[in-house]
């Protein structure tokens, strides 16, 4: 039992290059979501899907996709990479109102 | 405009005394409220949550406080332990969504 996992865990860009982070639990839960943190800005909700095949806007979607392949799997995307997207991103998970996290990817986009 | 709010970036407490960490929030439609404790380079992971309904709830050494009149919450670690240095993040979550609303963190520093 992995929990949530995402790959890769670092990943150097150059300014208006794409890229898809990758998020996978195994908890059999139906709600996924994607975080972006900042210093001194805590976590704030990027994008997040409440069930296989819904997807909704967090606090900061712009700049980004999402992709709810199925139950397991929830992945972020990046179009055009932007300086301002170098940050750590997490993804989570929760059956109820607790949520459980990967260990984050490390982006720098230069 | 910050919904949840952690006003101590910092705090340094040592070993064996009482950690209290606060937050306040803004929102009355938020129902439940958690505390995430992260360490450098890993996911934050949960430590304890209180439902709206209750003013107190507690897990051996951690207990955390709700104030609805007030709306405040605090998270008391007592004895601290050096193994508790990381930062911790209040969340509140509202009424009928499954989206949590993260304050900004307060780092604390269990020191010998």
């Amino acid at each position: 039992n992995a929990g949530v996992t995402q790959t890769p865990k670092f990943q150097v860009l150059k300014t208006g290059q794409s890229m898809t982070l990758q998020c996978a639990q195994d908890m059999n839960h139906n709600s996924m979501y994607w975080y972006r943190q900042d210093p001194g800005m805590g976590l704030r909700l990027i994008y997040y899907s409440a069930s296989e095949g819904t997807t909704d806007k967090g606090e900061v979607p712009n700049g980004y996709n999402v992709s709810r392949l199925n139950k397991r799997e929830f992945s972020l995307r990046l179009e055009s990479a932007a300086p301002s997207q170098t940050s750590v991103y997490f993804c989570a998970s929760s059956a109820a109102h607790e949520q459980y996290f990967g260990p984050g990817t490390r982006l720098t986009v230069t | 405009d910050q919904q949840v709010k952690q006003n101590s970036p910092s705090l340094s407490v040592q070993e064996g005394r009482i950690s209290i960490l606060n937050c306040d929030y803004t929102n009355s439609m938020f129902d439940y409220f958690l505390w995430y404790k992260k360490y450098p380079a890993e996911g934050p992971t949960f430590l304890i949550s209180i439902s709206s309904i209750k003013d107190k709830n507690e897990d051996g050494r951690f207990t955390v406080f709700l104030n609805k009149s007030a709306k405040h919450l605090s998270l008391h670690i007592v004895p601290s332990q050096p193994g508790d240095s990381a930062v911790y993040f209040c969340a509140a979550r509202s009424i009928n969504t499954d989206k949590l609303i993260f304050g900004t963190g307060t780092r604390l520093q269990v020191f010998p």
